[in-house]
């Protein structure tokens, strides 16, 4: 139980453009999704909590125009990440509660390049 | 904002030697988890610690949290290679839902 999806797990995109990530909890509800950032042998930075329905709070130094992030439904969070640059390349990481558990599972992650 | 270190940052271990991990927060914690991190994976919960001076044990991982709810260690004994991966702590403050992650230690584990 508790499974999280996240799709795409890899993605190349030119400078400019934008890109979508998809996070979906797949057996239970989630009003509020979180979104991380993860550089290579580092740790996982929170950048957003997602929260259904609602804005989405970000943490200091996040970029809100930047990063899209739009949670429509109670199992559907999606970060657009816009105008991509090289330095966007990173790994990103959604996570959710259930809350029957005390633990977050997290989604299974999206490296995205930007060339 | 909350920091929470972890020592050491890289540990290489021979097969079945011991090992631990140390986290520290700036601010107390309502509590701690535990979680792993394989290479190219994503995080896994290992563990949730609550109460002061809590100690939990799953087979070879013993896992503690301190008396002031700011520090908490993990350690493997007889450790293997399936041990291999990033361990992170992570905490929540007060009513705040969301987790800060530790900075990580990364365990390699020699044959």
């Amino acid at each position: 139980g508790a499974v999280v999806s996240q799709h795409p797990s890899r993605v190349i995109c030119k400078s400019g453009t934008s890109v979508k990530i998809e996070c979906r909890s797949l057996d239970f509800q989630a009003t509020t999704m979180f979104w991380y950032r993860q550089f290579p042998k580092k740790s996982l930075m929170l950048m957003a909590t997602s929260n259904e329905g609602s804005k989405a709070t970000y943490e200091q130094g996040v970029e809100k125009d930047k990063f899209l992030i739009n949670h429509a439904s109670l199992t559907l969070s999606t970060l657009t990440v816009t105008s991509a640059h090289p330095e966007d390349s990173s790994f990103y990481i959604c996570s959710a509660r259930d809350s029957a558990r005390v633990y977050y599972t997290f989604g299974s992650g999206t490296r995205l390049t930007v060339v | 904002g909350q920091q929470v270190m972890q020592i050491p940052q890289y540990q290489h271990v021979q097969e079945g030697e011991d090992f631990t991990t140390y986290c520290n927060s700036s601010t107390t914690l309502s509590n701690i988890q535990w979680y792993k991190q394989r290479p190219g994976g994503h995080p896994v919960f290992l563990i949730q610690l609550v109460k002061s001076g809590e100690v939990k044990k799953q087979k070879r991982l013993t896992f503690q949290f301190g008396e002031a709810k700011k520090n908490s260690s993990l350690h493997i004994t007889a450790t293997q290679t399936t041990d291999v991966g990033t361990y992170f702590c992570a905490g929540n403050g007060g009513g705040a839902n969301n987790l800060f992650f530790g900075t990580g230690t990364r365990l390699t584990v020699i044959p």
